[in-house]
């Protein structure tokens, strides 16, 4: 089946830096998402993005499906972004997500 | 709107024991899907489920099972629990179960088996 590497798996920042997580993936999708867990265990969906750009205040996305590559920027950091970051995929016309194992991010103030 | 609602959040279960997780997903939504995250094997992949018809299930023995009901709420049962199904169950739903919906998380059943 499809493989989903993040990195890196962990990522230590001072308040108000800039950060970039990488999601790998080894075939095509129809479907890329982001999420970031909290600290509760609940994934708050940040991106649909199987391709292209997106920016949502301080997050944004990039998706480059023919590379086989998303990337999630964090500007600014706070620490409340604090988390695990998720990359999940799917493929066909499956809503199978199959997720990497995170980028856990601790922001210090 | 209401999200995706989980209940219980919390339950502790003894070992050989049977539970049952519900979840309620976003009004309007018609498909359910559940995973399992444990520390060792991250976020799995266990079953999605469309207008009442299981239409994917993942790589887990025949102890877990689930379904959904006429108005897209599911549950899921897990049967003689052992110590390795603690574990937060989650439960997403999303539009129309295509892919290419933006799936959406409830807050998660946190199960302990002692």
């Amino acid at each position: 089946g499809i493989q989903v590497e993040q990195s890196p798996p962990d990522l230590i920042l001072q308040e108000g830096a800039n950060s970039t997580l990488r999601c790998n993936f080894s075939d095509s999708v129809n479907n890329l998402q982001w999420f970031h867990q909290n600290p509760w265990g609940q994934l708050i969906n940040l991106f649909y993005i199987p391709s292209g750009t997106k920016q949502n205040g301080r997050l944004s996305a990039t998706t480059v499906a023919t590379e086989r590559y998303s990337l999630l920027y964090i500007s600014s950091s706070q620490t409340t972004d604090s988390g695990v970051y998720f990359c999940a995929v799917n493929q066909g016309g499956s809503e199978k997500l199959v997720f990497g194992k995170g980028t856990k991010l601790t922001v210090n103030p | 709107k209401a999200g995706v609602t989980q209940t219980p959040r919390y339950l502790i279960k003894t070992r050989g024991q049977q539970v049952t997780l519900s979840c309620s997903p976003i009004s309007g939504h018609r498909s359910v899907s559940w995973y399992q995250q444990t520390p060792g094997q991250g976020l799995q992949f266990l079953f999605e489920y469309f207008s009442e018809t299981q239409r994917n299930k993942g790589n887990f023995p025949g102890r877990f099972s689930g379904r959904q009901f006429s108005n897209s709420r599911s549950e899921m049962n897990v049967s003689t629990l052992e110590l390795g199904d603690s574990a937060l169950y989650l439960c997403a739903s999303s539009l129309s179960g295509t892919a290419g919906n933006t799936i959406y998380f409830g807050e998660g059943s946190w199960l302990t088996v002692v």
